[in-house]
């Protein structure tokens, strides 16, 4: 059974940085790209990131470039997602995703908050 | 950035009911890579269509997905209980990926 679990949200203050991992299991990791999706509280979904099967290419929608990290570690069948210099508007949660453009298996997510 | 917008955005209806969902791009989706998905509350999206029309593992066949270029349409033919959810469609034709605002299917 294909899982990914996500963790290391929480709450953090505008400008800090946390850094979220997602742990994949039932499938082979590195023949898949990953990515990350995340959704506001109550609002739609958005796409942030996404990464190749080999880490080579990384793709980050215009409002996170520069901020956000997207990596991969297959050995340890794992994904990341480095975040910094945060702004209230990253408040979301965050979902880690198979797949580089159709997302055919989600985690359950992980609940960032960005506020003073 | 393709804006894709979605139709209506509350659909109340009851169970048994057809239902009919439009996604309308703002150009021309490439080769009609475009997908949809159900979220039901609390819970992660799951995929129903890619590529407009292939249906994924385990969606049943009262779901159907059509359309192309920049009209695409999801229809389920007789709404089941755990239809009533919120549906959203994605194009990754062009970067960046993005989403519709999306369509919530409510017990009238």
């Amino acid at each position: 059974e294909v899982q990914l679990v996500e963790s290391g949200g929480g709450l953090v203050q505008p400008g800090g940085s946390l850094r979220l991992s997602c742990a994949a299991s039932g499938f082979t990791f590195s023949n898949f790209w990953m990515s990350w999706v995340r959704q506001a509280p109550g609002k739609g979904l958005e796409w942030v990131a996404n990464i190749k099967v080999d880490g080579t290419e990384k793709y980050y929608v215009d409002s996170v470039k520069g901020r956000f990290t997207i990596s991969r570690d297959n050995a340890k069948n794992s994904l990341c997602l480095q975040m910094d210099s945060l702004r209230a508007e990253d408040t979301a949660v965050y979902y880690c995703v198979r797949g580089g453009s159709r997302f055919d298996r989600w985690g359950q997510g992980t609940l960032v908050s960005v506020s003073s | 950035e393709i804006v894709l917008t979605q139709s209506p955005g509350t659909l109340s209806l009851s169970p048994g009911d057809r239902a009919t969902l439009s996604c309308r791009a703002s150009q021309s989706v490439r080769n009609n890579i475009l997908a949809w998905y159900r979220q039901k509350p609390g819970q992660a999206p799951r995929l129903l269509f890619y590529n407009a029309s292939s249906r994924a593992t385990g969606i049943p066949d009262r779901f159907s997905g059509s359309g192309s270029g920049t009209d695409f349409t999801l229809t389920i033919s007789r709404l089941e209980p755990e239809d009533f959810a919120v549906y959203y469609c994605q194009q990754s034709g062009t970067s960046p990926l993005t989403f519709g605002q999306g369509t919530k299917v409510e017990i009238k």
